[in-house]
């Protein structure tokens, strides 16, 4: 399977505990995007990374939330001292940029969390 | 302002019928794409169709096609022969092309009835 990767699927913590995500993008896209998705909603933008250069930011994008790309390929988010507002599912997407393609992200199954 | 507008909340369509879902835009950008997501109860986002700004003609992919009409600034999926397999939620996006986030709307489900 060459698609977009996440882990984990599910993860429940305590509230107050962190969590990090992985991202493993299509391996041929430079770049890659987080979003946050709850329950009726589409998802919203957290930020978007060219390579290993994280370029954009959302301002839901709280202090507790940090995201890495050291080598432009893979990605980590994480999310310190979590609170139950964080239960989300959170997206990762990646492109290629070139080409007609390269102008469609495409998705990973999603990394879903609730905190309690 | 939303970026992208979804003003049906739900739709139900008898199977193999065809089904149009609404999606606006807004953008002062000449250069932008317009795409269609399918998010089944599993959860992952599958793109499905793909519109540029400067396209021509409608996108088509399958039994999908995108109604793009640029005056209007709407942008609304048709499904042609509705499956079983379509019940799903979709969300329309657009991504200004001089930049690099998507916005999403806040999606249509869509329910097929046997």
């Amino acid at each position: 399977d060459t698609g977009v990767s996440q882990d984990p699927r599910h993860k429940i913590t305590k509230r107050g505990q962190n969590v990090t995500f992985r991202c493993d993008p299509i391996s041929e896209h430079n770049r890659l995007y987080w979003y946050r998705q709850t329950l009726g909603q589409g998802p919203e933008f957290l930020t978007y990374f060219q390579n290993e250069a994280q370029l954009e930011k959302s301002r839901l994008l709280s202090d507790r939330f940090s995201a890495e790309r050291p080598k432009g390929s893979f990605s980590t988010l994480e999310i310190q001292r979590t609170e139950q507002g964080d239960s989300a599912m959170y997206l990762c997407a990646s492109r290629s940029g070139t080409g007609k393609s390269g102008n469609t992200i495409y998705f990973g199954e999603g990394s879903w969390l609730t905190v309690v | 302002a939303q970026k992208i507008t979804q003003t049906q909340p739900g739709m139900f369509v008898q199977e193999k019928e065809a089904v149009t879902l609404d999606c606006t835009y807004d953008t002062s950008d000449q250069s932008y794409g317009l795409f269609w997501y399918k998010q089944p109860s599993s959860g992952e986002m599958i793109f499905l169709i793909y519109q540029g700004s400067y396209d021509e003609q409608n996108a088509t992919e399958g039994r999908y096609s995108l109604n793009f009409q640029k005056a209007r600034k709407s942008a609304n999926l048709v499904i042609s022969a509705s499956q079983l397999g379509d019940s799903a939620m979709y969300f329309c996006a657009m991504r200004e092309l001089d930049f690099n986030k998507f916005y999403f709307g806040s999606g249509t489900k869509l329910n097929v009835k046997p």
